[in-house]
């Protein structure tokens, strides 16, 4: 079945990086483009970044261009996320997505991990 | 950026009734690229809807979705327990995409 278990989450100090995972598997993840979402504790969902499945595009909500990249490795079935000069408001669960649909631009997130906390605090 | 609107904030009803959630977008969703999540407490979200009116597999057809255009419409007819949750419209149509703020539906 379709699993996503995210990593990497943990405290870090504002300005400093921390780099995210995602491993997946039960689907060929050379075929789906996959997201990054994220949510501040007892807030909304808020969609971060997307790769589309050959790693050709890449596109990014306004507050995390210039400072997040996301990345794939097809040959280990691992999605990331690096994360620079972080702020406090970057706290939140981080989940990755897949898209429902294979190889389409235009998909919503059918399957998605269980998330990890990223806590950015002094 | 496409900006959605979802009302009311909270939805409180009895098992058996009817729940009518609404996403309004600051724009036209491309080609009707609207998607419902629910997400109950720590848990993910889980997809329902897409494409405005599809539902997704293993949800039931006492879910529903309607609308096109800029006004976009979740129903769930004959309320259940395991319904209770936070339910969250999607655009996919244009980057950035975006995320309603959610309504939460209470069974008293």
């Amino acid at each position: 079945q379709v699993q996503m278990v995210e990593s990497g989450g943990g405290v870090v100090q504002p300005g400093r990086s921390l780099r995210l995972s995602c491993a997946a598997s039960g689907f060929t993840f050379s075929n789906f483009g996959m997201h990054w979402v994220r949510q501040a504790p007892g807030k909304g969902l808020e969609w971060v970044a997307v790769l589309s499945y050959d790693g050709s595009n890449d596109y990014y909500g306004d507050s995390v261009k210039g400072r997040f990249t996301i990345s794939r490795d097809n040959s280990k079935n691992t999605l990331y996320l690096q994360m620079n000069n972080l702020r406090v408001e970057d706290t939140a669960v981080y989940y990755c997505a897949r898209d429902l649909g294979s190889t389409t631009s235009h998909s919503p997130l059918g399957y998605w991990g269980q998330g990890t906390l990223v806590t950015v605090s002094s | 950026e496409i900006v959605l609107t979802q009302s009311p904030g909270t939805l409180s009803l009895s098992s058996g009734e009817r729940a009518t959630l609404s996403c309004r977008a600051s724009q036209s969703v491309s080609s009707n690229y609207l998607a419902w999540y629910q997400q109950k407490p720590g848990q993910a979200p889980r997809l329902l809807i897409y494409g405005a009116s599809s539902r997704a597999t293993g949800i039931p057809d006492r879910v529903s979705g309607s609308g096109s255009g800029t006004d976009f419409t979740l129903t769930i007819s004959r309320l259940e327990p395991e319904d209770s949750a936070v339910y969250f419209c999607q655009q996919y149509g244009n980057s950035p995409w975006t995320f309603g703020q959610g309504t939460k539906v209470e069974i008293k």
